[in-house]
C-alpha cells in the first residue's frame, strides 16, 4: 500500500518568514495530493490540493509543488502569520483512499 | 448547511464498556472513514466504507466495529477488546472517486476512566 512520509515533524518560524513542509510517497499510482490544516481540538480542513497533471498550484500565500519523478510534494507558506500556527498533514491517494503523513506542527512566533 | 457531524464532542467510558461514536453526513457522499489520532501523532485508519452495507478494515481495526446501514451514517463502536481506547476519533466522508477531497467532522475525544 501507499506510504507517505512527512518532514519536519515540528517547524518554528518568525512571523513574516516562509515555511516549507515536504512529503514523499511510495505508490506511483497516486494522483491526488491534498494538504490539510488541523487546529487544536478540531478536525482537519483542506487548504490546498494538487493533481498529478500539474506541477505547481498557488492560492494566495499558499503553494504546493509536485515532482512525480521523485515522488515528492511540498507545501510552501509565505509571509507567515500567527494564525497559520497549526498541524499540517499531507496525503496521497492509492487504492481509492487517502494515506496521511505523520503531520507537521507549525509554530509562527509573533 | 451541508457537512459532517460527529457526536458527542467529549465521551467518557469506564473500562470494560462498549461505547458508540456517531457520524452523520448530508453531503451525499458514498465513502466514509474512521481515523484515530493520538497526541502528536498522525491519522490512522480504523475502518472505511465505500458503499452502503459494505465496509473494510483499515490498519488498526482490532477492538472496533462499524455498520453502514444508511448512506448518511457510519457509527463506530469501541469495544472492551480495545486495550487503549483513549484517543481523538475523526470521521470523514468523500465521493467515491479516488482523487477527491475528504471532509472531516470535528472529532470525538474519548477518555477511559
Amino acid at each position: 500500500g501507499e506510504n507517505v512520509e512527512q518532514h519536519p515533524s515540528t517547524l518554528s518560524v518568525q512571523e513574516g518568514d516562509s515555511a516549507v513542509i515536504k512529503c514523499t510517497y511510495s505508490d506511483s499510482a497516486s494522483n491526488y495530493f491534498p494538504w490539510y490544516k488541523q487546529e487544536l481540538g478540531k478536525g482537519p480542513q483542506l487548504i490546498i490540493d494538487i493533481r498529478s497533471n500539474v506541477g505547481e498550484k498557488k492560492d494566495q500565500r499558499i503553494a504546493v509543488t509536485l515532482n512525480k519523478t521523485a515522488k515528492h510534494f511540498s507545501l510552501h507558506i509565505t509571509e507567515t502569520q500567527p494564525e497559520d500556527s497549526a498541524v499540517y498533514f499531507c496525503a496521497g491517494n492509492a487504492g481509492n483512499m487517502l494515506t496521511f503523513g505523520g503531520g507537521t506542527r507549525l509554530m509562527v512566533k509573533p | 448547511d451541508g457537512g459532517i457531524t460527529q457526536s458527542p464532542k467529549y465521551l467518557f467510558r469506564k473500562e470494560g464498556q462498549n461505547v458508540t461514536l456517531s457520524c452523520e453526513q448530508n453531503l451525499n457522499h458514498d465513502a466514509m472513514y474512521w481515523y484515530r489520532q493520538d497526541p502528536g501523532q498522525g491519522l490512522r485508519l480504523i475502518y472505511y466504507s465505500q458503499i452502503v452495507n459494505d465496509f473494510q478494515k483499515g490498519d488498526i481495526a482490532e477492538g472496533y466495529s462499524v455498520s453502514r446501514e444508511k448512506k448518511e451514517s457510519f457509527p463506530l463502536t469501541v469495544t472492551s477488546a480495545q486495550k487503549n481506547p483513549t484517543a481523538f476519533y475523526l470521521c470523514a466522508s468523500s465521493m467515491a472517486r479516488a482523487n477527491t477531497e475528504a471532509f472531516f467532522g470535528q472529532g470525538t475525544r474519548l477518555t477511559v476512566v
